[in-house]
């Protein structure tokens, strides 16, 4: 059973506009929410996170949302740029004690045209 | 530098045959990680350890084992009771402990495991 979701595949966006990557999960007992960028061959890379006592975190040209009543969170890009193409996992954790465990989403591949 | 360091980064075994993969970290983390990666499924998690001699089994445990003998190393073996052993092998290290909580996992590049 999936408890994180990311619907869509792939995305294609031209360069200078607005990458959203989208975001769902089924367990509300998650505190604590990533996003990691990750090219071929590479492993991922920390991008940005947010709690769940909150619903906006910003970093440069990284925004997340999180929506808690909807059990969805989004990433937002802008600009995006060619250098952006890469795939990005959301993931989920649930804060029991001392255990840091994270469950990722299957990924989103953006393509960023220039 | 600090860093997670994974060997080999290509790896081909025949079947039947185990295989260790190495991941070593110089970052003073306390746990560590092993991930899998297939197409259209994410990282699924394998094992993981929080301290020295202790690890836990994660979603995808059977098949595979570790140790944790010192704290900058925690290698993964492959066995040969893993029915479907090639993919991505993914290292992540992080400090943990108490109410301290980054949520933050640093990756490794990676191992790719082929069963031919």
């Amino acid at each position: 059973d999936q408890q994180v979701k990311q619907n869509s595949p792939s995305l294609s966006v031209q360069e200078g506009r607005i990458s959203i990557l989208n975001c769902d999960y089924t367990n509300s007992m998650f505190d604590y929410f990533l996003w990691y960028k990750k090219y071929p061959a590479e492993g991922p890379t920390f991008l940005i996170s947010i709690s769940s006592i909150k619903d906006k975190n910003e970093d440069g040209r990284f925004t997340v949302f999180l929506n808690k009543s909807a059990k969805h969170l989004s990433l937002h890009i802008v600009p995006s740029q060619p250098g952006d193409s890469a795939v990005y996992f959301c993931a989920a954790s649930l804060y029991g004690g001392a255990t840091n465990k994270l469950i990722f989403g299957t990924g989103t591949l953006l393509a960023v045209q220039p | 530098d600090g860093g997670i360091t994974q060997s080999p980064k290509y790896l081909f075994r025949k079947e039947g045959q185990n295989v260790t993969l190495s991941c070593e970290q110089n970052l003073n983390h306390d746990a560590m990680y092993w991930y899998r990666q297939d197409p259209g499924q994410g990282l699924r998690l394998i094992y993981y350890s929080q301290i020295v001699n202790d690890f836990q089994k994660g979603d995808i445990a059977e098949g595979y084992s570790v140790s944790r003998e010192k704290k900058e190393s925690f290698p993964l073996t492959v066995t040969s009771a893993q029915k479907n052993p090639t993919a991505f092998y993914l290292c992540a290290s992080t400090l943990q402990g108490g109410t301290r909580r980054t949520g933050e996992l640093f990756f490794g590049e990676g191992s790719r495991l082929t069963v031919l």
